[in-house]
């Protein structure tokens, strides 16, 4: 069974930026879609974004377009979020988690659910 | 973007009970892109059906999911006490991916 490996909790000053890592055991890497999504102290799930392992196209909510980058190294099997300008509004768990991609008339999507998660890891954005 | 609803929010029940959850979305959706997840404290989301009706792996057969089109419900057919926990439904097939604000699921 793949496993998804999120680097460790970190604390930041409002204004700084963060980068969170989720590494994959799995060869087959590029197969799948790579997600991104947060959870603030005691509320719910909010999607962040995607990247496509493959080719590297990413998809972000329009909430967080101006200010998360997300990345891939296969070389690595690793993804990478980068979530600049943080405010005590970010204080949350990062969960990657991983999909199947669906293709069909010439677009290819999320589908099958998220059924590989990381661990997550909690950024804490203090002053 | 789909704006997925869901009832209750909270849903008293005993084990061995049956419990239906609901989630109804603001625009159709295929059931190839609708999942549940299971989530704990202290824990990740876990994948419990996908594509509307589909158990993901491990998961016990008290659990199923229906629905098409707006209205998805989970039903868990005779609850267990490992069974309390927060659901959330969500959609995969239009960006940005939404989830519903859960319903907690909890021991009466």
């Amino acid at each position: 069974q793949m496993q998804l490996v999120q680097s460790g909790a970190e604390m930041k000053q409002p204004g700084a930026s963060v980068k969170v890592s989720c590494k994959a055991s799995t060869y087959l890497f590029t197969t799948y879609n790579f997600h991104w999504v947060r959870q603030a102290p005691g509320q719910g799930l909010e999607w962040i974004g995607l990247v496509n392992a493959y080719t590297g196209e990413t998809r972000r909510a329009q909430k967080f377009q101006r200010r998360v980058t997300l990345t891939r190294d296969t070389s690595r099997a690793t993804v990478y979020m980068d979530l600049s300008s943080l405010g005590s509004e970010d204080t949350a768990v990062y969960y990657c988690a991983k999909s199947q991609r669906y293709c069909g008339g010439g677009s290819c999507y999320s589908a099958f659910g998220m059924d590989v998660w990381g661990q997550g890891t909690a950024v804490t954005v203090y002053s | 973007e789909i704006l997925l609803t869901q009832s209750p929010g909270t849903l008293s029940l005993s084990p061995g009970e049956r419990a239906t959850l609901s989630c109804r979305a603001s625009q159709s959706i295929h059931n190839r892109y609708l999942a549940w997840y299971q989530q704990k404290p202290g824990q990740a989301p876990r994948l419990v059906i996908f594509s509307a009706s589909s158990r993901a792996s491990g998961i016990a057969d008290r659990f199923s999911g229906s629905g098409s089109g707006t209205d998805f419900t989970l039903s868990i057919s005779r609850l267990e006490p490992e069974d309390f926990a927060v659901y959330y439904c969500q959609q995969l097939g239009s960006s940005p991916i939404t989830f519903g604000q859960g319903t907690r699921l909890e021991i009466k």
